[in-house]
């Protein structure tokens, strides 16, 4: 079955730490990846998506992902995280060209002062 | 950018009476929205793919008699929750594409809707 893992649940840092969470799916053929955000109370953001080119990808707030299609990962790295990053990360998947998004269990960010 | 909103924000509704919320794309014209649902602490479990015209596509174990969609119009998709339960309490959220917009694929989200059946 189709599947999105996130393996980090919680994650804890103090300002200026760096941040790397893990992202891995089960698909075969194209895929186009996304991070997404959720603040407190808020909804749903892009931070940054992946469809093709650069496995690189810069987003929002100075997020970055890499695509490493050998080994079924989209990984979400900032190198100094601030306490507005505390959030909900969301790693999501669709497979081309269907529009289904299939996201992972998401990790729990908190970041302290 | 493109914006979503869901009506109402948040309800509360008694055992075997029926819900329903809104989705609208209020800047573009989507063909296409999806309805999710959210367990606290949990994930998006994608319920269904909303057409406009014609019917809805549900995921499997999504009873498609108690979770009723209909995508009336390009701005507009409903979902109405039929005789709800206490375990259909959950965070509904929406989402729409835009298929005019810059980026296929890329989905927006309304700020979703909480339900509560006591």
């Amino acid at each position: 079955a189709q599947s999105v893992s996130q393996h980090n649940h919680h994650v804890i840092l103090s300002e200026a730490a760096s941040l790397e969470l893990g992202c891995n799916y089960s698909y075969g053929g194209t895929v186009n990846l996304f991070w997404y955000v959720q603040y407190p109370g808020q909804h749903l953001q892009l931070l940054l998506k992946y469809f093709s080119g650069d496995p690189l990808v810069k987003g929002i707030k100075g997020f970055e992902a890499e695509f490493i299609k050998s080994k079924f990962s989209f990984n979400l790295r900032k190198p100094s995280v601030q306490w507005s990053d505390t959030a909900e990360y969301f790693c999501a998947v669709n497979q081309s060209p269907t529009d289904k998004l299939i996201f992972g269990t998401g990790t729990r960010l908190q970041v302290f002062p | 950018g493109a914006v979503v909103s869901q009506h109402p924000s948040w309800v509360i509704c008694k055992s075997g009476t029926s819900v329903k919320i809104e989705c609208r794309s209020l800047d573009f014209q989507a063909t296409t929205m999806f309805w999710y649902r959210q367990f606290p602490k949990q994930s998006l479990m994608l319920m269904a793919t909303s057409n406009e015209g014609s019917k809805a596509t549900y995921e499997q174990g999504v009873e498609k008699d108690k979770f009723l969609i209909n995508h009336a119009s390009l701005t507009l998709s409903t979902l109405t929750v039929t005789s709800a339960h206490p375990e259909d309490s959950s965070f509904y959220i929406c989402s729409a594409r835009d298929p005019g917009g810059p980026i296929s694929y890329e989905q927006y989200f309304g700020p979703g809707t909480r339900l509560t059946v006591t």
